[in-house]
């Protein structure tokens, strides 16, 4: 099972949005609706910000949003700030209960 | 609150052995299924093997199977993974997860417990 695609690093200003792309193949990111998005600092664990494309945890702010379209998925930060700087790594369901974790992208303020 | 606490992590050699727990609180944890994910060190996260709630139902990626064993004793809420025959490439930062509901979403995760496979 190959990672999925994202980019390496993405950067915005504060107050900007900035998108994150994660693809996959027909056998994961394409044929369900269960990609979720983690944001992890460094040094610390991952957390879940989006799940099942687009729903949000409880706590998590609504400036995160998660969408997708056909075998690529995307998560959205509106009003970026500072302390969104992190690694964001997509994760989708592959089937028989596996599954596959994005490439990870970091994410800087400009 | 819910808390997973890994332990067990440490130094082996390129072909040993090694158990890793993760020690559950705050949540029924039979009622749900759990995994362990890696992370090298600099490098992604990897989906390495899951468990059903009731621990009847087991799942491993590729790059583990035949070499990796999850199971969990519910009587404890603990969940463990087995590690044999291990490779330099296994060298990560193991963390457990337990999985958010039916949403195949990871909700929780342990501060993750270091395992490092050198001579």
């Amino acid at each position: 099972q190959s990672a999925l695609t994202q980019p390496a690093s993405v950067s915005g200003s504060p107050g900007q949005s900035i998108t994150i792309s994660c693809t996959g193949t027909s056998s994961d990111v394409g044929s369900y609706n269960l990609v979720s998005w983690y944001q992890q600092h460094p040094g610390k664990a991952p957390e879940l910000m989006i799940y099942e494309v687009s729903k949000r945890p409880s706590g998590v702010s609504n400036r995160f949003s998660g969408s997708k379209s056909g075998n690529t998925a995307s998560l959205t930060i509106s009003g970026f700030q500072a302390a969104d700087e992190a690694d964001y790594y997509c994760c989708s369901y592959a089937g028989s209960r596996t599954y596959v974790f994005g490439t990870g992208t970091k994410v800087t303020v400009l | 609150e819910v808390q997973l606490l890994e332990s067990g992590g440490g130094l082996v050699q390129p072909g040993g052995s090694l158990r890793l727990s993760c020690a559950a609180s705050g949540f029924t944890f039979s009622s749900y299924a759990m995994s362990w994910v890696r992370q090298a060190p600099g490098k992604g996260l990897e989906w390495v093997s899951g468990i059903s709630g009731s621990g009847h139902t087991t799942y491993k990626a590729d790059s583990v199977k035949g070499r990796f064993t999850i199971s969990r004793d519910n009587s404890e809420n603990t969940l463990y993974l087995q590690m044999n025959s291990l490779r330099a490439e296994d060298t990560a930062v193991y963390y457990c997860a337990k999985v958010f509901d039916y949403t195949d979403s990871f909700d929780y995760w342990g501060q993750g417990t270091l395992v490092t496979v050198s001579s």
